[in-house]
């Protein structure tokens, strides 16, 4: 167990729908990372939060959005979603903003039907 | 943009081998390498690497980094069946890192 929480482990659901995707980091880390793995793009960062504020953005796509809460978890939203947003889904911490020492939680298997 | 590039995408080998694992970058603000193994679920940290030339070591693992050529080796001898996994190589920089996507190795038996 790395100490970060991710649910729901896996998800399935339909074309069009909205799924929230949730991440509990480490204890004492205040920043969260999401990524995005899938087949055919490997590990795709997505967004970063440092102490509830977003800090950083990847390729994330306007159908999505995130949010870190005063109690340091972190929120995935993913909306009108499409066959080609099946991934992983992982979230990490660390203690400070920009941390080389990344811990992984161990994903959300995320599947659009 | 950022780019990671790492090379064979698999390979496999027979216990008891020595493998080698490539990994090419151009980033902008580089602080650090970093290679992670991934077997069924989340990546787990194998080696940071900030520095040309220093080797670290860690078991049968090592790996090398080389500033000037903005290239890293991650090295597995003896290997065993149990090293079967993705191997991935990351970059950081200003706030991110920024993966490769990954090389397969499978040992076999």
């Amino acid at each position: 167990d790395s100490g970060v929480t991710q649910t729901p482990k896996h998800l399935i659901t339909a074309t069009g729908q909205r799924v929230t995707l949730r991440c509990s980091p480490r204890s004492g880390d205040l920043s969260v990372y999401w990524y995005q793995q899938s087949l055919d793009q490997g590990l795709q960062f997505l967004i970063q939060y440092y102490n509830g504020e977003e800090r950083a953005k990847g390729n994330i796509l306007e159908r999505f959005s995130a949010q870190q809460f005063p109690d340091l978890h972190s929120e995935l939203n993913l909306s009108s979603l499409e066959l080609g947003d099946s991934a992983l889904y992982f979230c990490a911490s660390s203690v400070i903003q920009g941390g080389h020492g990344y811990t992984f939680g161990s994903g959300t298997r995320l599947t659009v039907v | 943009e950022d780019k990671v590039v790492q090379s064979p995408l698999s390979l496999v080998v027979h216990e008891g081998d020595t493998v080698t694992l490539n990994c090419s970058y151009e980033v902008t603000n580089f602080r650090s390498l970093l290679w992670y193994k991934q077997e069924k679920k989340a990546p787990t940290f194998l080696f940071m690497l900030t520095s040309s030339g220093i080797e670290k070591k860690s078991g049968r693992l090592s790996s090398i980094l080389d500033k000037k050529e903005l290239f890293s080796i991650l090295n597995i001898t003896a290997t065993q069946t149990g090293d079967s996994a993705v191997y991935l190589c990351a970059v950081y920089n200003d706030y991110k890192l920024s993966f490769g996507a990954g090389t397969t190795v499978t040992v076999r038996a």
